[in-house]
């Protein structure tokens, strides 16, 4: 596609369920990254994915988060057991492995629980 | 501990003049720096990127890195109301291949 595309925008979930975010790079970007952004604050990296590498997940939180990439692509970021400190927005970013510019960053799912 | 400051702000100038943003950054290895833009409900917009030492210039935007004093600034000439945004400091570490950001600068242009 033309952008990083994710999905939903947002999500109202209630404290104790669990949440799916969805995120379709851009087409041929093989790096893929996760950051959440809680209310004036910075970006905080959660995982990072490179084609067929083991991801990096040193900045997940807890064992609630977790993710996936499936065939290069898509990427699922998964939060069990929503607690109330997990509301913020959640960004996905990707470029092309080997570029040394910056990412390009999608429009974000802003999660809030309830 | 690995970080990248940034003054919260809000730096205030008038229309017109230059702003000038500063960040820091504690990995001396650190080769790569960018600024991102990102405007209020917004996800973030890459603007500059630097990574040799001296001046970097696009338009109104100039970069500069100093990287003895691991130093990184950006200098917006001419502000414009349409300014008015956080701009994020970002560093790549020497080692690793994610982008550490700082908690962002809230620059205001007054009209």
């Amino acid at each position: 596609g033309a952008g990083v595309s994710q999905s939903p925008s947002n999500k109202v979930t209630e404290k104790g369920k669990d949440v799916e975010l969805r995120c379709d790079p851009i087409s041929g970007h093989t790096a893929l990254y996760w950051y959440r952004q809680s209310l004036g604050q910075g970006l905080e990296f959660l995982i990072y994915f490179q084609g067929n590498s083991a991801p990096d997940k040193s900045g997940l939180p807890s064992d609630r988060f977790s993710a996936e990439r499936t065939g290069g692509s898509v990427s699922t970021l998964t939060i069990q057991r929503t607690q109330q400190e997990d509301s913020a927005v959640y960004l996905c970013a990707s470029k092309p492995w080997d570029s040394v510019y910056g990412y390009t960053f999608g429009s974000g799912t802003r999660l809030t629980v309830v | 501990q690995k970080e990248v400051e940034q003054n919260s702000g809000p730096l205030s100038v008038p229309e017109g003049a230059i702003a000038s943003l500063n960040c820091t950054y504690s990995d001396r290895g650190s080769q790569s720096f960018f600024w991102y833009r990102q405007y209020s409900g917004k996800s973030p917009e890459l603007i500059m990127f630097i990574y040799s030492n001296g001046d970097k210039e696009d338009g109104r935007f100039t970069a500069q890195l100093n990287k003895a004093s691991q130093y990184v600034s950006l200098l917006i000439r001419d502000s414009q109301p349409s300014d008015s945004a956080t701009y994020l400091c970002a560093v790549k570490w020497e080692y690793g291949n994610k982008l550490v950001f700082g908690a962002g600068t809230i620059l205001r242009v007054k009209s």
